[in-house]
């Protein structure tokens, strides 16, 4: 079965760092882009950062560049998101999501974890 | 950056009649970078349709996507029960990679 099984999300105070990891299992990890993608309760979702195949193409949205680092570990097959400087506004469920086609850095996310929550607040 | 505007906000449908979301972009896209996902409540998103009007594993043939340039359109053709949900369109680019979605539709109970 392919899965995705996010951990590491929390309650912590502004400023703080965070480090989320996401667990895949099921197909081939190394072939595929990853993706984290967040969302505020009752809001929309916000793509967070994306990394290709082999780690070293990388995508960041304005919001979280120079805050965040996205990066992958081929022969654990798992995801990283290592978070910095949190703010309130970082507040959300975390998802981390397989891209649809091999090889391409970004495309259709075809799987997604059930997603972990990160809260920033004094 | 591309901007994903999606309309109307709320669509209050009886089960059984036709759904009709829009997803406009602020400027063209290949038709094969707009996917559509669906989201129900305390669940994770999962993909309908990618290539804009391709169907991903398993999604039943009543929802269809079309459109090109900068609009495009999700369209469900007999809501059913578990039909009632949020829609979200997403773009992509690919150097660097960058991803981008509409604020989402939510298909309510009427």
């Amino acid at each position: 079965e392919v899965q995705l099984v996010e951990s590491g999300g929390g309650l912590l105070q502004p400023g703080r760092s965070l480090r989320l990891s996401c667990a895949a299992s099921g197909f081939n990890f190394d072939d595929y882009a990853m993706h984290w993608v967040r969302q505020a309760p009752g809001k929309g979702l916000e793509w967070v950062s994306s990394i290709n195949w082999n780690g070293k193409s990388t995508g960041y949205a304005e919001s979280v560049k120079g805050r965040f680092t996205v990066s992958r570990d081929n022969a654990k097959t798992s995801l990283y998101l290592e978070m910095n400087s949190l703010r309130a506004e970082d507040t959300a469920f975390y998802y981390c999501a397989k891209n649809n086609v091999a090889v391409a850095a970004a495309g259709p996310l075809n799987i997604w974890g059930q997603g972990t929550l990160v809260t920033v607040s004094s | 950056e591309i901007v994903l505007t999606q309309s109307p906000g709320t669509l209050s449908l009886r089960p059984g009649e036709r759904a009709t979301l829009s997803c406009r972009a602020s400027q063209s896209i290949s038709v094969d970078y707009l996917a559509w996902y669906q989201q129900k409540p305390g669940q994770a998103p999962r993909l309908l349709i990618y290539g804009a009007s391709g169907r991903a594993t398993g999604i039943p043939d009543r929802f269809s996507g079309g459109g090109s340039g900068t609009d495009f359109t999700l369209t469900i053709s007999r809501l059913e029960p578990e039909d009632f949900a949020v829609y979200y369109c997403q773009q992509f680019a690919t150097s660097p990679p960058r991803l981008t979605f509409g604020g989402g539709t939510k298909v309510e109970i009427k």
